[in-house]
């Protein structure tokens, strides 16, 4: 397996612009997580998926972003508008069942999201 | 205070030292994992663990549950150990498979 993938690896934007990060996460996993990580705040939780629903949203900052999984393998996040506080570098990652003893998480490369 | 508190911040280490990092939480806790970055970005999980002691060729991850602790141990340190290593927590609160992260233990491995 490939691992999980994300796209673009790099985004540098003007503020006030629509950023669509993408991911596809590893085939089988029934969950799925977008982190952000800034050298502030190290790696905060956004969001994640459980078999495509969301579960906890509580980690999204604010209404300027949105995340949606609409299939097993595909999933965005989006921020419109995106602002400079932005910043940041974006990790989606994705697991098997939660008590599973396998249930370890697989992070992608992430996206480096530079908003000007 | 944060819920997870990693030390030290920042380690210099000469190459073949022993190193060893900590991690302490204050929240019931499923799982503990231990994640390396390397420079580039990348995150990779190198041990998940709710009891006991786990290794991986270098690597030695303990946990205390009762003292809520855990370390991570590297024997014979190499240079490309070299990298930030970040403990997280699973809580056992409610149905959640969020991970609570440290702020990460900077690790440079000097030849």
């Amino acid at each position: 397996d490939a691992g999980v993938i994300q796209s673009p690896r790099h985004e540098v934007t003007e503020m006030g612009q629509e950023v669509t990060l993408r991911c596809k996460p590893i085939s089988g996993h029934d969950y799925l997580f977008w982190y952000r990580q800034t050298m502030m705040r190290g790696l905060e939780l956004l969001i994640y998926f459980n078999n495509n629903v969301p579960i906890d949203d509580s980690g999204m900052p604010e209404d300027r972003f949105s995340a949606k999984m609409p299939n097993a393998s595909f999933s965005t996040l989006k921020i419109q508008p995106s602002e400079p506080r932005d910043s940041a570098v974006y990790f989606c990652a994705s697991s098997v069942a939660l008590r599973a003893v396998s249930s370890e998480q697989y992070f992608g490369p992430g996206t480096r999201l530079t908003v000007t | 205070k944060n819920e997870v508190e990693q030390s030290p911040q920042n380690l210099t280490a000469q190459e073949g030292e022993f190193i060893t990092i900590n991690c302490s939480y204050s929240v019931g806790i499923s799982a503990l994992h231990w994640l390396q970055q390397h420079p580039g970005g990348g995150i990779v999980s190198l041990f998940m663990l709710s009891s006991g002691k786990k290794k991986h060729g270098r690597l030695i991850a303990t946990i205390n549950i009762q003292e809520k602790h855990s370390s991570l141990h590297i024997t014979a340190s190499h240079p490309r150990d070299s990298a930030v290593y970040i403990c997280a927590v699973r809580s056992n609160g409610g149905a959640t498979n969020k991970l609570i992260f440290g702020t990460g233990t900077l690790l440079a491995v000097q030849p």
